[in-house]
């Protein structure tokens, strides 16, 4: 039973305008959310976390807002670039009896194109 | 330079021939995992250890083994590997997994295995 649902598979947007990719979870334990991109032929890099005790971070480019209530993350892309291009993938680490499991979501393939 | 190193990055075996993947890291890192991605599945973790000679199972342990004799070093073994082993694998590391402070892993550059 996946804890972490990224509900889509793909998302294309043009160079300069907003990327939103979006991130659902169901334990109401988490409390540490992290984004991840991943390039083909490479691990994944960290991206930007977000703790359950904010409701947005900002990294330049990148912010992550949590809604606590309705259990789900989005990451903001402004303004999306051709290299911002990759997969990206939304995590949650476990808590308690699964402390030191790290959930992944199956990925959202962000495309940018000019 | 701090980093996961994971070797080989290419194999192909064949079905029931032991083989070892190995990863070692260097930022003394208490916490270390395996993963394998697959198409449409996202990342899944495997194994993983909190610290020297503490494993545990992920999501899809089956058919898989972990060690940890030492702090640096993480292998994978698959003692009767079988098809649906292929994949991409893996390895990561952090300072404690416990997730604080917004820890992160910090992942090798994958080992694509394909099991004939």
């Amino acid at each position: 039973d996946q804890q972490v649902k990224q509900n889509s598979p793909s998302l294309s947007v043009q160079e300069g305008r907003i990327s939103i990719l979006n991130c659902d979870y169901t334990n109401s334990m988490f409390d540490y959310f992290l984004w991840y991109k991943k390039y083909p032929a490479e691990g994944p890099t960290f991206l930007i976390s977000i703790s359950s005790i904010k409701d947005k971070n900002e990294d330049g480019r990148f912010t992550v807002f949590l809604n606590k209530s309705a259990k789900h993350l989005s990451l903001h892309i402004v303004p999306s670039q051709p290299g911002d291009s990759a997969v990206y993938f939304c995590a949650a680490w476990g808590r308690g009896s699964t402390l030191g499991r790290l959930y992944f979501g199956r990925g959202t393939q962000l495309t940018v194109w000019p | 330079e701090a980093q996961v190193t994971q070797n080989p990055r290419y194999l192909i075996t064949v079905t029931g021939k032991k083989l070892t993947v190995t990863c070692s890291q260097n930022m003394n890192h208490e916490y270390m995992s395996w993963y394998r991605q697959d198409p449409g599945l996202g990342l899944r973790q495997i194994y993983y250890s909190m610290n020297v000679e503490v494993t545990d199972k992920g999501d899809v342990p089956e058919g898989y083994k972990v060690s940890r004799k030492e702090k640096r070093n993480f292998p994978l073994i698959l003692e009767s590997p079988s098809p649906n082993q292929t994949s991409l694998y893996f390895c990561a590391s952090s300072l404690v997994g416990t997730g604080q402070g917004g820890e992160t892993q910090y992942f090798g550059p994958g080992t694509r295995l394909l099991v004939l």
